[in-house]
């Protein structure tokens, strides 16, 4: 257990319906970053936040997704009008030395 | 950007050998690589990194080894236990892009009894 929390670990979503994911980073951790990984490929970037503030979206990121950081806390991660493409395993990961993050254990999306 | 490739898609080891993992980055400007390790069901667990600037580093029964030359480093796990059968990541990333994780696309490591 790295301590970084996600919750969902598991969602099963209509096609059409909105989704919220959260991560809960570990506490000391100023850094948090989402990633999307899908079977059998590596994690892909998708955005990530130093504190509260967002600092960078991928070009994956479409409009429908949208991620906040309130508090400089805990994350969450909501895409809107979900489709089929979205199903994948959605990672969070925080850090303290940049580098060095330290991943959740996922929140596994399946759209159907 | 930065392409991040393993060599193969797969490894079967016997348990008690070594095992070697194999990786290839396209970036010369990465700073750090990272070995993350990910069993069925749960997120990448980090093993070990390396900076740019180092040729090797040691860990425990891990070894990472890096060649700026040709743009490769290798995963090596000494004798290997069934706790190490995992898909394995390596990932470049590189302070001139707040260290963004670009990984590769695994190699899955099953250890033989």
């Amino acid at each position: 257990d790295t301590g970084v929390s996600q919750d969902p670990r598991h969602k099963i979503t209509k096609r059409g319906q909105n989704v919220t994911f959260r991560c809960d980073p570990i506490s000391e951790h100023n850094r948090l970053y989402w990633y999307r990984q899908t079977l059998g490929q590596g994690p892909e970037f998708l955005t990530y936040f130093q504190n509260e503030a967002q600092l960078e979206k991928s070009r994956l990121l479409s409009d429908r997704f949208s991620a906040e950081r309130p508090k400089g806390s805990f994350s969450t991660l909501e895409i809107q009008r979900t489709e089929q493409g979205d199903s994948a395993m959605y990672l969070c990961a925080s850090s303290l030395v940049a580098y060095e993050q330290y991943f959740g254990p996922g929140t596994r999306l399946t759209v159907t | 950007g930065e392409s991040v490739g393993l060599h193969l898609p797969t490894l079967s080891v016997q348990e008690g050998d070594n095992s070697i993992i194999n990786c290839a980055y396209s970036n010369s400007a990465s700073d750090y690589f990272i070995w993350y390790k990910q069993e069925s069901g749960k997120g990448p667990q980090f093993i070990i990194d390396i900076r740019s600037n180092m040729d090797k580093r040691q860990g425990q029964r891990v070894t990472v080894l890096l060649n700026k030359t040709v743009k490769h480093l290798s995963l090596q796990i000494a004798a290997t236990q069934p706790g190490d059968s995992a898909v394995y990541f390596c990932a470049a990333t590189q302070r001139s892009n707040d260290y963004k994780l670009s990984f590769g696309a695994g190699t899955t490591v099953t250890v033989r009894a």
